[in-house]
């Protein structure tokens, strides 16, 4: 089966402050990338995407950086706000027509 | 940007019983929609792959007897969890991708809870 995640890790920040959020994935031949931020009893959204041949790429408030060597992903959110308390997932796309998800991360902002 | 429906947004049913969710992409047309299960406080998992007017792709241990997947048309899929037991009980989760490559949209989810 794809990746399960028993625990969620938690980050935890000041409002205001920056989060940093990372992501471990698995197959060396996953040439496209997602974050999606998932809030309670509902779907994920998309936040931001990267393909494998950048590994840097900034939207409104978030930047994802990847890297290739080590397989690892994460995800900046600047000015972090009580709005982007949610489940952030990373995803992983292996060349294939299937995303795969990792573990996920709470994150939670206080004031 | 593109929207993804689901109906219902919740269901209870009695064990035994069978329960269809219907997925919509409702501004695009979808050649292919994934269905994902995610458990509390875990991640989604990947039921299977449904592509417009062919079979539905399974993944490795997901029943396709007991949950039915049907891609009708280009702009929906429905997931029929049959004869449904207690621990069918979770949050079923659609996305729908426009061209081949893992569907960046997803719907709001379907809470199923089986007596």
């Amino acid at each position: 089966g794809e990746s399960v995640g028993l625990h969620l890790p938690t980050l935890s920040v000041q409002e205001g402050d920056n989060s940093i959020i990372n992501c471990a994935y698995s197959n060396s031949a996953s040439d496209y990338f997602i974050w999606y931020k998932q809030e309670s009893g509902k779907g994920p959204q998309f936040i931001i995407d990267i393909r494998s041949n950048m590994d840097k790429r900034q939207g409104q408030r978030v930047t994802v950086l990847l890297n290739k060597t080590v397989k690892h992903l994460s995800l900046q959110i600047a000015a972090t706000q009580p709005g982007d308390s949610a489940v952030y997932f990373c995803a992983e796309n292996p060349n294939t027509d299937k995303l795969i998800f990792g573990t996920g991360t709470r994150l939670q902002v206080f004031p | 940007g593109a929207v993804v429906s689901q109906h219902p947004s919740w269901v209870i049913c009695k064990s035994g019983t069978s329960v269809k969710i219907e997925c919509r992409s409702l501004d695009f047309q979808a050649t292919t929609m994934f269905w994902y299960r995610q458990f509390p406080k875990q991640s989604l998992m990947l039921m299977a792959t449904s592509n417009e007017g062919s079979k539905a792709t399974y993944e490795q241990g997901v029943e396709k007897d007991k949950f039915l997947i049907n891609h009708a048309s280009l702009t929906l899929s429905t997931l029929t969890v049959t004869s449904a037991h207690p621990e069918d009980s979770s949050f079923y989760i659609c996305s729908a991708s426009m061209t081949s490559g893992g569907g960046k949209y997803f719907g709001p989810g379907t809470r199923l809870t089986v007596l």
